[in-house]
């Protein structure tokens, strides 16, 4: 059964802290492993991983994949209070019709 | 630029009563998603359209009905409402292997 684990579920920082955010897969067919940032509505579109070893970057977040080891993490530095969200991890399979999503890491970032 | 329009936002329903969920999207995108999120257990897939006129069932079908209306439309039914479909609703689509837009969800109440 394909399965996406993320850790922690939750993540308490302070301000200007620098957090990583783990997500494991387990997906037959892997083609990418997408961020999203959820925050009291629809997620939105953080990042898309393809190819092992390269790191994608916007502003203090950043992302990389590994592909031998099945995981990916996702950095936040610098954390602001308006990180504070849920971060969904999600895989998706070669043909793009299954995109299976982790349980998420809240993220509270205090002040 | 609306992308995923999902209506209603919120619903209240008795257990029994019967409901369409409507999504609409204006990005040409071949693929549309249905996925319902409870707490702490991210985003699950009920049904999902490759293309228009085909659907399939995803991780948890039991329950709902989809019809693909057109290219833009896709619609989650509830025949027959239980406690256990309260849960918020997110709309997605998509196009090949590209990131999934979703759109601001529905928040259904079964009591």
């Amino acid at each position: 059964e394909d399965k996406v684990v993320q850790s922690p579920l939750s993540l308490v920082v302070h301000e200007g802290d620098t957090v990583t955010l783990n997500c494991s897969y387990e997906v037959t067919n892997f083609r990418s492993l997408l961020w999203y940032k959820q925050e009291k509505k629809a997620p939105t579109f953080l990042f898309m991983l393809t190819s092992s070893g390269i790191e994608k970057k916007s502003g203090r977040l950043s992302s990389i994949l590994d592909k031998k080891e099945l995981f990916s993490i996702l950095n936040i530095t610098a954390t602001q209070t308006g990180d504070s969200a849920v971060y969904l991890c999600a895989a998706l399979n070669q043909a793009g019709t299954a995109l299976i999503f982790g349980k998420g890491t809240t993220l509270s970032v205090s002040s | 630029n609306a992308g995923v329009t999902q209506t209603p936002k919120f619903q209240v329903l008795k257990t029994g009563q019967s409901m369409t969920l409507q999504c609409a999207q204006d990005m040409n995108h071949n693929s549309m998603y249905w996925y319902r999120q409870d707490p702490g257990m991210g985003l699950r897939l009920i049904y999902y359209s490759a293309s228009e006129g085909t659907t399939d069932k995803g991780e948890v079908p039991n329950g709902y009905n989809v019809s693909r209306l057109n290219k833009r439309e896709f619609s989650l039914r509830l025949e027959s409402a239980a406690p256990s479909q309260t849960s918020v609703y997110f709309c997605a689509s998509s196009e090949g292997t590209l990131g999934y837009t979703f759109g601001s969800g529905t928040r259904l109440t079964v009591v």
